[in-house]
């Protein structure tokens, strides 16, 4: 087995503040990804990366970086934290890219932007 | 437009009891179908997948889910609840060939004794 690790578990900002989320996956997995979760809107793909050096656009990229350094990181960046913004993102990996494969989650950092 | 419906945001049942949570996709072909719960504080966790063959997939802690093409559906059961299934449930999908997975909004099922 392998585990998914997020830092920091929670997060304070301050608007306009520029903040970074890292996950690290011991799994040796090639895909990783960012989610946002949001009370009442469930999951939304920020950005996903298949290899080492990629990076694609979920579908809620906009405002956010990603970066993957290497085959077991992938940070996120919040280009401009947006004031009373509360979330949970969460990391996730998987073997491949393919679709059928099962999906691995971090246990999240929560976001507060005061 | 592709999504994926969950219309029960929230559930309340007696332990014991059965339970029952509805996912409706809507995807110009079937999709691959997941299950996954969300413990509280906790991350996603894979209750049971659909990708072809017997429609009735069995998953972990006793629960099962039907999927039915005719009512592009994948529904999720269990015949006896207990407290510990007090979670967050989310359907979800992927499509051949794409990245990634679509969640419904989830379901909140809280189990009281």
């Amino acid at each position: 087995g392998g585990i998914i690790t997020q830092t920091p578990k929670f997060l304070i900002g301050q608007e306009g503040q520029k903040l970074t989320l890292k996950c690290q996956q011991n799994f040796n997995h090639d895909t990783m990804y960012w989610y946002r979760q949001d009370s009442g809107k469930g999951l939304r793909l920020i950005y996903y990366s298949i290899t080492e050096n990629d990076l694609q656009k979920g579908d809620l990229s906009e405002g956010y970086d990603a970066s993957r350094e290497k085959k077991s990181s992938f940070s996120l960046t919040v280009t401009s934290a947006q004031k009373n913004e509360m979330a949970v993102f969460l990391c996730a990996s998987s073997p491949t890219g393919g679709s059928n494969t099962e999906v691995f989650f971090g246990k999240g950092t929560r976001l507060t932007v005061v | 437009a592709q999504s994926v419906t969950q219309p029960d945001a929230r559930v309340t049942v007696s332990e014991g009891a059965s339970l029952q949570l509805r996912c409706k996709y809507s995807y110009s072909a079937t999709p691959y179908l997941f299950w996954y719960v969300q413990y509280p504080r906790q991350g996603l966790q894979l209750l049971l997948k659909y990708y072809s063959g017997d429609p009735v997939v069995q998953g972990v802690n006793g629960f099962e889910a039907e999927f039915s093409k005719s009512n592009s559906s994948f529904h999720l059961r269990k015949a006896s609840v207990h407290w510990s299934d007090s979670a967050v449930y989310f359907c979800a999908v992927s499509m051949p060939y794409a990245q990634g997975l679509t969640f419904g909004l989830g379901t909140r099922v809280s189990v009281f004794p």
